[in-house]
C-alpha cells in the first residue's frame, strides 16, 4: 500500500544549528504536504504546509521544500532553539510519516 | 488558526465499559473530521474519516462496531469505544478539516484523549 517514509527517526543538534528532516512518499496523487510538531501528551500542531504546485515555502525559521519528481519533501529549521525539541511528523495528504524526535542541545 | 477541542483529555475505565470521546471544531464548521490512534512513540494511525450527516469510512482493520463514530453536526464528532479492553488503551486524536473546495484541506488537530482501560 501507499506509505510515507521519514528520516531520521531521532536527531540531535546543537542550539543555533540547523535541523533537516526528510520524507518520501509513494502516492503520486498526493497534493498536500503538512508538517506537524507534537509535544509530549499533546495533539500534533501544524507548523507549515506546502501544496503540490509550490516548490518551496518559508515561514521565519522554518522552511519546507518539495520535489514532486522524486516524491520527497523536507523540513528545514534554522537557528534552532531548545523549544524546538519535539517529535515532528510529515504527511502526504492524510498519510503520516513515522516521526522524528528532535532534541536541541543547549 | 482554527481551534479543535477534545473531551475528555484523559479517561480511565474498567474493562467492558464504553467510553465516548467528543471532538469539536470551535471556530469553524468542519464537514470532515478524522479520528486517529497513537501508540507510545509511534506515528498516528488513521482509524476513520467522518463526514457530517453520513456514515464514517473506516480504515482496513478497524472494527466499526467497536469504534462507533457519529458526526451529527458540522462542529461535533464523537468516537465511542464500546466494550473497551486493555488493548484499546491508547492516545486518541481527532482532527477537523477546514472548508475548502478542490485540493486536500488543512487539518487542525485536537489535543488528544488518553484512554486507559483497566
Amino acid at each position: 500500500g501507499e506509505n510515507v517514509e521519514q528520516h531520521p527517526s531521532t536527531l540531535s543538534v546543537q542550539e543555533g544549528d540547523s535541523a533537516v528532516i526528510k520524507c518520501t512518499y509513494s502516492d503520486s496523487a498526493s497534493n498536500y504536504f503538512p508538517w506537524y510538531k507534537q509535544e509530549l501528551g499533546k495533539g500534533p500542531q501544524l507548523i507549515i504546509d506546502i501544496r503540490s504546485n509550490v516548490g518551496e515555502k518559508k515561514d521565519q525559521r522554518i522552511a519546507v521544500t518539495l520535489n514532486k519528481t522524486a516524491k520527497h519533501f523536507s523540513l528545514h529549521i534554522t537557528e534552532t532553539q531548545p523549544e524546538d525539541s519535539a517529535v515532528y511528523f510529515c504527511a502526504a495528504n492524510i498519510l503520516f510519516g513515522t516521526g522524528t524526535r528532535l532534541t536541541i542541545i543547549p | 488558526g482554527a481551534v479543535v477541542s477534545q473531551h475528555p483529555s484523559r479517561v480511565i475505565c474498567k474493562s467492558g465499559t464504553s467510553v465516548k470521546i467528543e471532538c469539536r471544531s470551535l471556530d469553524f464548521q468542519a464537514t470532515t473530521m478524522f479520528w486517529y490512534r497513537q501508540f507510545p512513540k509511534q506515528s498516528l494511525m488513521l482509524m476513520a474519516t467522518s463526514n457530517e450527516g453520513s456514515k464514517a469510512t473506516y480504515e482496513q482493520g478497524v472494527e466499526k462496531d467497536k469504534f462507533l463514530i457519529n458526526h451529527a453536526s458540522l462542529t461535533l464528532s464523537t468516537l465511542t469505544v464500546t466494550s473497551a479492553h486493555p488493548e484499546d488503551s491508547s492516545f486518541y486524536i481527532c482532527s477537523a478539516e477546514t472548508p475548502r473546495t478542490g485540493n486536500t484541506d488543512t487539518q487542525y488537530f485536537g489535543p488528544g484523549t488518553r484512554l486507559t482501560v483497566l
